[in-house]
């Protein structure tokens, strides 16, 4: 079967440092995106990973390692409009079309 | 603003009734996904079109059916509504290059009372 798995929920300080994570059991897929959702908002895109490795945008990074089914959101120097859902999803192989979503992320954020 | 319109924003329509939601695509898009999303839960993939074609289908009820246009507009027709239908709905759009990368439009409120 193909399933994402992430925490429930994540709190941290501000300014600090959170990563969260997205374990993934999938036969193959093409890469790992990331989508950031404020409580009655829609989801934004945030990232994708196509390749291993490590992709940074301003106070996000994200990263993916195939060999170990694994990804993270890296948020750094936090603040509190970043308090909000993240979602991982992935496109399998042999599907061009959908992604297979994870549950979801809710981020707290403490001043 | 992703680009991406939804109308209407909210509706609230009773038991056994039929509702329309619609959804305009980012330009360039060929691609339309629509999601519900029901109180803290997840994303739930319904369906998704390209350029007027059905391409995938996800946990869409039969009540539910969809279809884009040759302007690339696209409707979520739902049916026979349930108490239990009453959910957030979105609409995204993705470029040429595959579904990686959706924007979403604000979404429809739905509530059957």
């Amino acid at each position: 079967g193909q399933s994402l798995e992430q925490p429930s929920e994540v709190t941290a300080v501000e300014g600090a440092i959170v990563q969260i994570n997205c374990t993934y059991q999938t036969s193959g897929f093409y890469g790992l995106s990331w989508y950031q959702q404020h409580d009655g908002g829609a989801p934004t895109f945030l990232s994708y990973n196509g390749l291993d490795g490590l992709e940074e945008t301003g106070r996000f990074s994200s990263f993916l390692s195939r060999s170990d089914s694994y990804g993270y959101l890296l948020l750094q120097e936090l603040q509190m409009k970043d308090s909000a859902s993240y979602f991982c999803a992935v496109r399998p192989q042999g599907s061009n079309y959908q992604l297979i979503w994870g549950a979801g992320t809710k981020l707290i954020i403490k001043p | 603003d992703s680009g991406v319109t939804q109308t209407p924003k909210h509706l609230i329509t009773a038991t056994g009734q039929r509702v329309t939601l619609r959804c305009s695509p980012r330009s360039g898009d060929l691609s339309v996904y629509w999601y519900q999303q029901s109180l803290d839960q997840g994303l739930q993939f319904l369906i998704q079109y390209y350029n007027g074609e059905e391409r995938a289908k996800g946990n869409i009820l039969e009540r539910f059916s969809a279809q884009q246009f040759p302007d690339l507009h696209s409707e979520l027709n739902l049916s026979s509504l349930e108490l239990g239908d009453s959910a957030l709905y979105f609409c995204a759009s993705s470029p040429p290059t595959g579904p990686s990368e959706q924007y979403f439009g604000p979404g429809t409120r739905l509530t059957v009372t």
